[in-house]
């Protein structure tokens, strides 16, 4: 089993519809991030719960909303999204506090927007 | 200002020859930490090597070192002896400070593609 799992591994949804993406770490880390990778850009972090608090890339739509449940768990909402959105979504986690902090990353949710 | 460069969108390289993926970075803090990450067409990203600011000696992992030039403000990574495995794209990242919360600033990538 691999040390972060995310699901599903590819999604297509409408403009409409509202779905949540899935991330699980086996780790024991205390924090866990949200990525978003388009083409030929760089990764852009959008959402980090790090030692039970959240910090946020202000830039990121009100349309993603993140949740985390427990240290091991991480959803992101999703609603109303735009062809835009349209990514690979990273999940991350790692042991915070420690200076050669390493992140973890899952398999990624391969999103669709029509 | 971008925090890092990566000016190679993509690489080739032999079989079994060494190659170098150039990494530049900008920030004013003295604490830092510099990592590079491998993501194969499956998507996962997989850590590969870390420098921090104050190491004296260029880190090495395997097949995998380092060059840390740090008033060039370069970190480069080197691989030793291509496999053709190492075909992937390469994500060269900062985290500036030493602090839990401080997020992991990444560059765009180099596409690497060995050949037979």
């Amino acid at each position: 089993e691999t040390g972060v799992t995310q699901t599903p591994r590819h999604l297509v949804m409408g403009m409409t519809n509202k779905k949540s993406l899935k991330c699980e770490q086996h780790l024991g880390h205390n924090a866990m991030y949200w990525y978003k990778q388009s083409a030929k850009k760089p990764l852009e972090l959008m959402f980090v719960y790090s030692l039970e608090e959240r910090v946020e890339n202000n830039s990121v739509p009100s349309r993603f909303s993140p949740e985390c449940p427990n240290s091991s768990h991480l959803f992101l909402h999703l609603h109303t999204l735009q062809p835009e959105d349209s990514a690979l979504y990273l999940c991350a986690s790692s042991l915070a506090g420690t200076g050669d902090e390493k992140l973890f990353f899952g398999s990624g949710t391969q999103l669709s927007v029509l | 200002a971008q925090k890092i460069t990566q000016t190679q969108p993509g690489m080739f390289v032999q079989e079994k020859e060494a190659v170098t993926l150039d990494c530049t970075y900008d920030t004013s803090d003295q604490s830092y930490g510099l990592f590079w990450y491998k993501q194969p067409s499956s998507g996962e990203m997989i850590f590969l090597i870390y420098q921090g600011s104050y190491d004296e000696q260029n880190a090495t992992e395997g097949r995998y070192s380092l060059n840390f030039q740090k008033a060039r403000k370069s970190a480069n990574l080197v691989i030793s002896a291509s496999q053709l495995g190492d075909s992937a794209m390469y994500f060269c990242a900062m985290r500036e400070g030493f602090s839990g919360n401080t997020p992991l600033v990444f560059g765009k990538g180099t596409r690497l593609s060995v050949i037979a």
